[in-house]
Order: C-alpha cells, then structure tokens, then sequence
C-alpha cells in the first residue's frame, strides 16, 4: 500500500532557527512528490514539485530535496509568518492525473 | 473571482439529511478534484473530473457520495443520507491543462449533528 508518512508532526522553533522536515513515502513508483502550505481555515497552497532523486527547487526560505525514499523541506532563518501545516504529497506512476496522496502534515510554529 | 470557490463555507446538518456542496472552479481549468480532509489529517482523494466525465471516482467511500459537473465547469458534491462520520472538510482544487499544480478553494466544512 502506498504511504507517506511526515515528520515531526509539530515544530517549534524560534525565528531565525534553521531546521528540517522530513516526508517519507513508500509507493509503488514515484511520478512527483509535492509540497504544500496550509494555513488554518484555508485550503492547501502549492509549494513545490519534485520528479526525480536529486533535485532540489528554492522558493525564497524554503527549499526542497528529493531522494529515493524521502524528502526534505528545508527552512532557513525562519520567520513567525512561516508557520503553517507543511503537507506533502505523491503522485503514483500510472495513477490518475494529478491524483495526490498526502500525508498527515507537520505543524510549524516559529515564535518571534 | 481569481481563485476557486466553494459554497457554502460552513453547513451544518442532521443525520440523515441529504447535503450539496458547490465548487466553482478557476476559468478555464478542464481538471477538478475533489478531497476530503478530517481533523489532523491530510487531504484524501474522492473524485477527479476531466472535462464533464468522472476520470476516477476511486475514492468516493460508498454509494451515499455522487459528484457531478455537467457544463465542464462548476462541480456539485451531494451526499445522501449523512452520517456523523462524514463531518470533515471538503476540498475543491482545479488545474490547469499541463501543468501539475492544484489550485485549492477554502474548503467546505459539514458538520452533521
């Protein structure tokens, strides 16, 4: 069965600490990984796409890694307005367009 | 609007009762989705719309759950006979033709009493 599994499921850091989430999967064959932001009572907001082991996409703090088994979200010198869930999320070779499934989130919280 | 729309924001209902939830998609976008997202829980695919045709349905839960999007634009959602179990949030998302990224409306919320 496909999974992916997110940790931590919360983190707390101080602005300006850099850290690491982490999103494990284990699928039956990868066609994208991708990462999204959630802020409560919204609804998820496109991060990142990710297609093959090695690639890695910036948006301005956060940055993406991809391996064969997991991927990372990096965050660095965070700021209070950073945080939100981080969901991530995998197509499956074969599946239907764009069908994506999410894992259960990691909930950032950065304190000024 | 710019974004995708869902109506109602909040409904509440009794068990039972039969509920529609509305989704008016970005203009232009031929896919659309439909999720479900529980307390503390990811997003879980329902229903993929190409176009005016169920692409895959595979993740509706039983036959209480019927989606439909005539025109090819907007989307209904109706659940029949509600269960207090299908309190959650249900997400809309609509994507542009090749492209990858799902633009998500703000979801509906039911709560069935």
């Amino acid at each position: 069965e496909d999974q992916v599994t997110q940790s931590p499921e919360a983190l707390r850091l101080q602005e300006g600490e850099s850290s690491s989430l982490n999103c494990s999967y284990t699928v039956s064959g990868l066609r994208g990984l991708f990462w999204y932001r959630q802020d409560p009572g919204k609804g998820p907001e496109f991060l990142f796409t990710l297609y093959s082991a090695g690639e890695e996409k910036e948006k301005e703090r956060l940055k993406a890694t991809l391996t064969k088994k997991e991927s990372f979200l990096h965050i660095t010198a965070p700021k209070p307005e950073d945080s939100a869930t981080y969901l991530c999320a995998v197509q499956i070779l074969g599946g239907s367009n764009y069908k994506l499934t999410f894992g259960k989130g990691t909930l950032l919280t950065v304190n000024p | 609007g710019a974004g995708v729309s869902q109506t109602p924001s909040n409904k509440v209902t009794e068990k039972g009762k039969y509920v529609e939830l509305r989704c008016d998609p970005i203009s232009g976008h031929t896919a659309l989705y439909w999720y479900r997202q529980s307390l503390g829980q990811g997003p879980e695919f329902l229903i993929y719309f190409q176009g005016t045709g169920a692409a895959d349905d595979s993740g509706l839960p039983n036959d209480r759950f019927f989606a439909v999007r005539p025109e090819g634009s907007v989307s209904t959602l109706k659940i029949q006979r509600t269960e207090r179990g299908d309190s959650a949030v249900y997400l809309c998302a609509s994507r542009a033709q090749n492209t990858g990224e799902l633009f998500f409306g703000e979801g509906s919320r039911l709560t069935v009493l």
